[in-house]
């Protein structure tokens, strides 16, 4: 089935650093999405992009999705503390783009 | 703001017996799921499910599992004989349709001891 796969698996960070996960797909992808998981909370939505190229931003974070459509980026920049969490990345597949497929997720940890 | 609710948040269970994971989608929504993650890994898929029925399902979800919806608010997991590697966060989302963004429930921590 489609994987996506997620780089680093860890980032330690300074507060007020930048910080970039990337996630790949071998296969082009419908749409990407993203999420964030605080430590012991639930997966948030933050994101769909589903056009080639397409560029968003919320704030500090910027999200990309490739030309290709075979990969995607979230860069947040200026760290905060309330960044700490995992944050996925995800396809939602399926006869019906009715299930999602996470990547392994990227733990943001944020050195004071 | 609605949410997913699910209950109980944390359920410990001995090995062989059947536990039911309950969840409450979001009232206007018509696709449901159920997610699990084993501490420290990813979000995997179980189980979709639309208009009463499974829409599909991953290799994990074998005979053990089964969902339900039994009235028109609640929608649960029955795992029949827990094993121990059952054990993870099984999250539940619904979501409004097939292309919008799917809300998570906060979980329930399954522990089979």
């Amino acid at each position: 089935g489609q994987q996506v796969m997620q780089i680093p698996q860890y980032q330690h960070v300074q507060e007020g650093e930048d910080f970039t996960t990337y996630c790949n797909s071998s296969t082009t992808l419908s749409n990407i999405q993203w999420y964030k998981q605080r430590p012991g909370g639930h997966p948030v939505f933050l994101i769909q992009l589903v056009k080639s190229g397409e560029v968003k931003k919320q704030k500090r974070l910027t999200f990309q999705f490739g030309e290709a459509k075979k990969n995607s980026s979230l860069h947040i920049t200026a760290t905060q503390t309330t960044d700490v969490g995992t944050y996925f990345c995800a396809e939602k597949e399926g006869n019906r783009d009715d299930k999602i497929i996470f990547g392994k997720g990227t733990r943001l940890h944020i050195l004071p | 703001e609605p949410e997913v609710t699910q209950t109980p948040s944390h359920q410990v269970t001995q090995m062989g017996q059947e536990v039911i994971l309950r969840c409450v989608p979001i009232s206007n929504h018509l696709y449901f799921y159920w997610y699990r993650q084993i501490l420290g890994q990813k979000v995997e898929f179980l189980v979709s499910f639309y208009n009463n029925e499974i829409s599909e399902k991953s290799e994990i979800f074998d005979d053990q599992f089964s969902v339900e919806r039994p009235d028109g608010s609640n929608f649960t997991l029955k795992i029949r004989s827990t094993k121990l590697e059952d054990s993870a966060m099984y999250f539940c989302a619904s979501s409004l349709d097939s292309y919008t963004e799917a809300f998570f429930g906060q979980g329930t921590r399954l522990t089979v001891v």
